[in-house]
């Protein structure tokens, strides 16, 4: 299964764009790679995901490099309800089980 | 918003006792699932199911049992709680297909005295 690497917390200036990293070396041909967050005490929040090209909806966009070995999130304007714990999955095809890591916990600084 | 509920939002129960928890969605999705989150683990998933009457084990799936007899319900029992099951416990919904994600409820906060 294909696991991800992303650093354990990071800060972001309020207003400004919010990059988070994250690694999927092993990542095969047809595998998906998604974002959640959550904000403490509620339910993940699916924030985007794909495949091969870069994304881009109202919440964020999503940069998966040629290689697809890496990708990054980008909130293009964080803000203070930005503040959460932000999730990489690289989804596993065979029977659409979702491995959750640690994540990254994001702060935005006022 | 994703058409999930889970009931209940809390619950409080003592050890050895039988506890199912609900979750409803009106979307008609194919695909549910049962996740707990704890400090320190994350989400990791119990059970999920496929369609009605079809279902598997997640990762940590000992000491729990669910049911689905109809797409819009998917249930999670505990027959005989633990301590060690005290955890916010997440379903989830999905489409199927790989390229769809899933949707989260809003959590059931479960603890075992």
């Amino acid at each position: 299964d294909a696991k991800t690497t992303q650093p354990t917390s990071m800060d972001c200036a309020e207003g400004r764009a919010a990059n988070l990293p994250c690694n999927h070396s092993t990542i095969s041909g047809n595998e998906y790679v998604y974002w959640y967050r959550q904000i403490h005490s509620q339910g993940p929040q699916y924030i985007i995901h794909g495949l091969k090209n870069n994304e881009t909806n109202e919440m964020a966009s999503l940069i998966i490099t040629e290689d697809r070995k890496s990708s990054t999130l980008i909130l293009p304007h964080a803000t203070l309800r930005d503040t959460a714990v932000y999730y990489c999955i690289v989804r596993v095809n065979r029977d659409d089980k979702i491995i959750f890591g640690k994540g990254t916990r994001l702060h935005i600084l006022p | 918003d994703a058409g999930i509920t889970q009931s209940p939002r809390h619950k409080v129960t003592e050890t050895g006792t039988p506890v199912t928890l609900r979750c409803h969605q009106t979307e008609n999705h194919r695909y549910m699932y049962w996740y707990r989150q704890d400090p320190g683990h994350g989400l990791r998933l119990i059970h999920y199911s496929y369609g009605v009457k079809d279902t598997d084990k997640g990762e940590v799936s000992d000491g729990y049992s669910v049911s689905r007899s109809k797409t819009e319900d998917f249930l999670l029992t505990l027959e005989s709680a633990t301590s060690s099951q005290t955890s916010v416990y997440f379903c989830a919904i999905s489409k199927g297909a790989s390229n769809q994600p899933q949707h989260f409820g809003d959590g059931t906060r479960l603890s075992i005295l």
